[in-house]
């Protein structure tokens, strides 16, 4: 079965712009979890929701939002963008959420100049 | 709030040889572990998942052990491959959140 499709692959803004990325889990999944990877942070937890509701955020500003559709689908949006957005952000589902499996997608590799 | 520590940070070995990755957590209540692997500009491969009432688990040359009382987790590679290169990482979930909490990883070369 398909895996998790986030999308696009790679984006480049600019400074002030905002960007919505993209993320379809694998079919059935209902919790979907979002993740900034930086060189200096590494991987951070953002956001994870299920059914529509989200369940639990991580310590970002509130440029930085959510939202998950009745497919599961989910969208990231970064508002007000800056250099330090800068990133690969990950997508990740899994059936319920803790105690199952998650599985991730490729990542859309955003750069902000 | 939970940390993840893992050793080394990078490891090279010769291809055949069987090696052992370790990850450490400061907050033993977790609900379970898992390992991931990570190639260059890519995203996360699940390698391994381990409840925390199991103790062990294993997929083909991979074996993970969980010790929650005392914060640890090793990955066992057996007869290790140019493929096993990559960046690979520990991630615990803790009660009552949904979140991986990631440690940086070990960079895993093996050489031909």
């Amino acid at each position: 079965k398909a895996g998790v499709t986030q999308t696009p692959r790679y984006l480049i803004k600019t400074r002030g712009q905002q960007v919505t990325l993209s993320c379809s889990p694998i079919s059935g999944h209902r919790s979907v979890s979002w993740y900034q990877q930086t060189p200096g942070q590494g991987l951070q937890f953002l956001f994870e929701y299920f059914s529509e509701t989200q369940r639990n955020k991580g310590n970002f500003p509130g440029r930085f939002s959510g939202r998950q559709f009745s497919n599961s689908r989910s969208e990231m949006n970064v508002s007000t963008l800056e250099l330090g957005d800068s990133a690969l952000y990950l997508c990740a589902s899994s059936l319920e959420g803790q105690g199952f499996e998650a599985f991730f997608g490729q990542g859309t590799r955003l750069t902000v100049v | 709030k939970q940390e993840v520590t893992q050793i080394p940070a990078a490891l090279s070995v010769p291809e055949g040889e069987n090696l052992v990755l370790n990850c450490s957590f400061t907050d033993s209540a977790i609900y379970n572990l898992q390992w991931f692997r990570q190639d260059p500009g890519k995203g996360l491969t699940s390698l391994l998942l381990i409840q925390s009432s199991q103790r062990e688990q294993t997929s083909g040359r991979l074996n993970a052990s969980l010790d929650k009382s005392s914060g640890r987790s090793t990955l066992y590679i057996a007869a290790s491959q140019p493929g096993d290169s990559a960046t690979y990482l520990c991630a615990p979930i803790g009660f009552g959140n949904e979140k991986l909490t990631f440690g940086t990883g070990t960079r895993l070369t093996i050489i031909p």
